[in-house]
């Protein structure tokens, strides 16, 4: 069965440090992977996705970036944190171009 | 992009009362999607809806395709607590080299006791 992990939970960092969110999906192969920030409980906002490794597509300007070394990971990455990057950021993957599986998502805050 | 108007926002309702919500759009989808996230969680997916029309249950869950395939609807039959939670429409459309989900904003249900 496809399950994907994400870590960690929950995350406190201060402005200026740097961020790395992982993501890893398991049961499926070549899966397209999506980044998602929801802000105050509502509206999922499209972040990154990518169809295949080293293919990172991004959907709005901003202080993070993705990568995806291996078919199955994903990363979200900053060099330096802002507050406004605070949220909870969702990854989830997607098989059949159609349905997104979500995982537990982290909240991120920013001090 | 592409834009779903999900309503209401946000329903109080008692236990054991029925619940419906809705989401349209300006533009037409081959596929809705309704999907519960719990408090602190990820989305879950419930129901999937491909065709025009469509009728499909989930337990007390019934979702629609609307005919003209520019709207949705969720039914919860007989509410209980564990009901609580945001309910997001979702529909796919292509972007650049891969298909991408839409989100309606949310309804937020509480059901009192």
């Amino acid at each position: 069965s496809q399950t994907i992990h994400q870590w960690p939970a929950t995350l406190v960092q201060p402005v200026g440090s740097p961020l790395s969110l992982e993501c890893t999906v398991e049961g499926t192969s070549n899966p397209n992977l999506y980044w998602y920030r929801q802000a105050a409980g509502r509206g999922l906002q499209l972040l990154f996705y990518s169809v295949g490794i080293g293919q990172i597509s991004s959907e709005v300007p901003q202080n993070l970036s993705a990568s995806r070394p291996q078919d199955r990971q994903f990363i979200l990455s900053s060099k330096k944190l802002l507050l406004s990057d605070s949220g909870f950021y969702l990854c989830a993957y997607g098989q059949t171009n159609t349905e997104a599986f979500f995982g537990q998502g982290t909240r991120l805050t920013v001090v | 992009g592409q834009q779903l108007n999900q309503s209401p926002q946000s329903m109080f309702i008692q236990e054991g009362e029925d619940v419906s919500m809705n989401c349209t759009s300006s533009s037409i989808f081959n596929t809705w999607l309704w999907y519960k996230q719990d408090p602190g969680e990820g989305p879950v997916l419930l129901i999937a809806l491909y065709k025009a029309g469509e009728l499909t249950s989930n337990g007390r869950l019934t979702a629609q395709f609307g005919i003209t395939r520019k709207d949705s609807f969720l039914n919860i039959s007989a509410s209980i607590p564990s009901d609580v939670g945001i309910y997001f429409c979702a529909g796919p459309f292509s972007s650049g080299s891969a298909r991408q989900l839409t989100f309606g904003s949310g309804t937020q249900l509480t059901v009192l006791p």
